[in-house]
């Protein structure tokens, strides 16, 4: 069983507009969930994170929202540029050791 | 700081043939993760590591997968004999003591192709 679904897929948007991207967890165990950026021939790298005590988390253009009650989490990015075209995850841990991973999302921001 | 090491960047072996993969993790950190990363399922966690002691390898898919961390500085992931179907990006990732994020930070990963 996935332990967390990510959507869309694919994404693309236009330079300047709002990317958004959302999960869905099933465990109400975890307390701690990143999201994580990958370049092509890279590993993925932390972008943000958030514990489930609070709603938001935002930094620089990045935010995520956090709903506990719908166990649903998602990233915007504000202001979208060419250089922020990346696969994006989201992921899900208890006590920082396991962590599960969405199946990605890959953002194509046009110039 | 080199960050997370891993060699070898790409191997290609024929299905049958042992197949070890390694890694060096960043001084200091007491963490090592071993992730697989395909399209089809995603990015797993295979095992992880904690001060050098194997905590859950649930994720390792055969037994024909196994992974060792003789130290700190050091982990392997060997699979013996490869199949077509392991064919993947193999990520290692590294965790610091009580960071303030937990973050894991992965290595470039090896692309292993077998035929």
């Amino acid at each position: 069983q996935q332990q967390v679904k990510q959507s869309p897929q694919s994404l693309i948007v236009q330079k300047g507009g709002i990317s958004i991207i959302n999960c869905a967890y099933e465990n109400t165990a975890f307390d701690y969930f990143p999201w994580y950026q990958q370049f092509p021939g890279k590993g993925p790298a932390l972008l943000i994170a958030i514990r489930p005590d609070v709603s938001e988390k935002k930094e620089g253009r990045f935010t995520i929202s956090f709903n506990k009650s719908a166990k649903q989490f998602s990233l915007h990015i504000m202001d979208s540029q060419p250089g922020d075209s990346a696969t994006y995850f989201c992921a899900a841990s208890y006590n920082f050791n396991k962590f599960y991973f969405g199946s990605g999302t890959k953002l194509n921001v046009k110039p | 700081d080199a960050g997370v090491i891993q060699s070898p960047r790409h191997e290609v072996t024929e299905m049958g043939q042992e197949v070890t993969l390694r890694c060096k993790p960043i001084s200091g950190h007491n963490s090592l993760f071993w992730y697989r990363q395909t399209m089809m399922r995603g990015l797993e966690l295979l095992i992880y590591f904690n001060n050098n002691v194997p905590i859950d390898d649930s994720g390792m898919p055969e037994d024909r997968f196994s992974a060792k961390m003789p130290n700190a500085s050091f982990s392997t992931l060997k699979i013996q004999p490869s199949e077509p179907r392991d064919s993947a990006v193999y990520f290692c990732a590294s965790r610091g003591r009580n960071g303030a994020y937990n973050e894991q930070f992965f290595g470039p990963g090896t692309r292993l192709t077998v035929l």
